[in-house]
């Protein structure tokens, strides 16, 4: 069936540092992978997106990688901040559903 | 622009009772989803809807239903609710069904007893 593995569980990385989050998917039909920042006790948030005929794109300190061979995506946060903590969770849907199939979420702390 | 809103943000229900949790999505938007959020679990697939019809249904049992109105507004009803069911139950909205951002509400978090 449909699912979306996410690795690592928890991160902790030192101020400034990098900080990578991977995301294996079995639909193969998948062409659409948001990425979601949820807070402590807030809604899950957009921080960054991407369609499966791009195979990178990046946003300021954000970047999301996409290997449709391998069904890998990645995220990629440089030059981390204490007010990155949060939980990210990987998604991957097929265009024109909104079914998204979230992997497990991934806590990542950065440490001041 | 009014964000998605959930009513109740909080709920206690006794095991056996049913429960309506709603959704209004942003002004505009017609496709609504919901999703629950566990510890364990993860977000997990209910269901979607688009202009007032179900689209896909997740891997929940019958128990778990919903519909949407000509509004866009969206319920979710469980019925003979278990100790299981306690979660954090999220909507989202969009504003069609096509590869754009589905915005979330705060959720509403329901305990079941």
């Amino acid at each position: 069936g449909e699912n979306v593995e996410q690795h690592p569980s928890t991160l902790s990385v030192q101020e400034g540092d990098s900080a990578v989050i991977k995301c294996t998917y079995s639909d193969s039909a998948s062409n659409y992978f948001p990425w979601y920042k949820q807070e402590l006790g807030k809604r899950p948030q957009l921080i960054i997106d991407i369609r499966s005929n791009v195979g990178e794109k990046k946003d300021q300190r954000i970047a999301v990688t996409l290997n449709k061979t391998a069904k890998h995506f990645s995220l990629h946060i440089t030059e981390t901040q204490p007010e990155d903590s949060a939980v990210y969770f990987c998604a991957a849907s097929i265009s024109g559903t909104y079914k998204y199939i979230f992997g497990t979420g991934t806590r990542l702390k950065v440490l001041a | 622009k009014a964000g998605v809103t959930q009513t109740p943000r909080y709920l206690i229900k006794t095991r056996g009772q049913q429960v309506t949790l709603s959704c209004s999505p942003i002004s505009g938007h017609r496709s609504v989803s919901w999703y629950q959020q566990t510890p364990g679990q993860g977000l997990q697939f209910l269901f979607e809807y688009f202009s007032e019809t179900q689209r896909n249904k997740g891997n929940f049992p019958g128990r778990f239903s919903g519909r949407q109105f000509s509004n866009s507004r969206s319920e979710m009803n469980v019925s003979t609710l278990e100790l299981g069911d306690s979660a954090l139950y999220l909507c989202a909205s969009s504003p069609s069904r096509g590869m754009t951002e589905a915005f979330f509400g705060q959720g509403t978090r329901l305990t079941v007893v």
